[in-house]
């Protein structure tokens, strides 16, 4: 299986803030990379798909970026609503794995 | 707008079982393939088990393999997971997710319910 290590575990950021968050994979998934948001008592939403591209709907602070193994979710300027869980996932293999999640809270 | 409402979840007995359904509304069924994703507590997401579109080919991780069923009633726009023999790894909460295109290799989740909870307990 392919092992995806999210860092860090917990971020601490305030409103207007540049928050990066990166993923790493235990072998290289090309860009078959999908970025997720989560918050509490829902089931997750898709940002980012195939590494770098931004699904419609998505604010334009949210970007994607890395292939391979090293990926980085940024999102420009921290606003309120971004509070949440981040999780990445490889759709490469036969089977999807993801990461731990990033708790983005405020600080 | 696609929408997805799980159901089913709920306290049972370790060596229990259960079925969860998924009723699926605002694009067409027959169309994408299934998933389903679980979340234990304090725990990363885990992808269960997949079903393409037609219903032809299904997908299971190994942990659940010979336990959980996966199934699709197109008439219904249901998704179905049938559990047996559950154990206490199995306390989690169980997303319903829509792929992205209709084969079972479609691995892109592009829409997720917002979980019912499975408790193994006794």
């Amino acid at each position: 299986d392919i092992q995806m290590t999210q860092s860090p575990s917990t971020l601490s950021a305030s409103v207007g803030d540049r928050v990066i968050i990166t993923c790493r994979a235990s072998q290289s998934i090309n860009s078959w990379l999908a970025w997720y948001q989560q918050k509490p008592g829902k089931g997750p939403k898709l940002l980012i798909q195939k590494a770098t591209s931004l699904q419609s709907g998505v604010p334009s602070r949210f970007s994607g970026s890395g292939s391979g193994t090293e990926f980085t979710l940024t999102i420009s300027s921290l606003q309120p609503e971004d509070f949440a869980t981040y999780h990445c996932q490889q759709y490469r293999s036969s089977l999807p794995t993801f990461g731990g999640g990033t708790k983005v809270e405020m600080k | 707008e696609v929408q997805l409402v799980e159901s089913g979840g709920g306290l049972v007995q370790p060596g229990g079982s259960l079925r969860l359904s998924c009723s699926a509304s605002g694009f067409t069924f027959n169309n994408y393939a299934m998933i389903w994703v679980r979340q234990a507590p304090g725990k990363g997401l885990e992808w269960v088990s997949a079903i393409s579109g037609s219903g032809d080919g299904a997908y299971y991780t190994d942990s659940v393999k010979g336990r959980l069923t996966i199934s699709r009633d197109s008439s219904k726009n249901t998704l179905y997971l049938q559990m047996n023999s559950l154990g206490a790894d199995d306390t989690a909460v169980y997303y319903c997710a829509k792929s992205d295109c209709g084969d079972i290799g479609c691995k892109l989740v592009d829409s997720w319910g917002q979980g019912t909870l499975v408790t193994v307990s006794s």
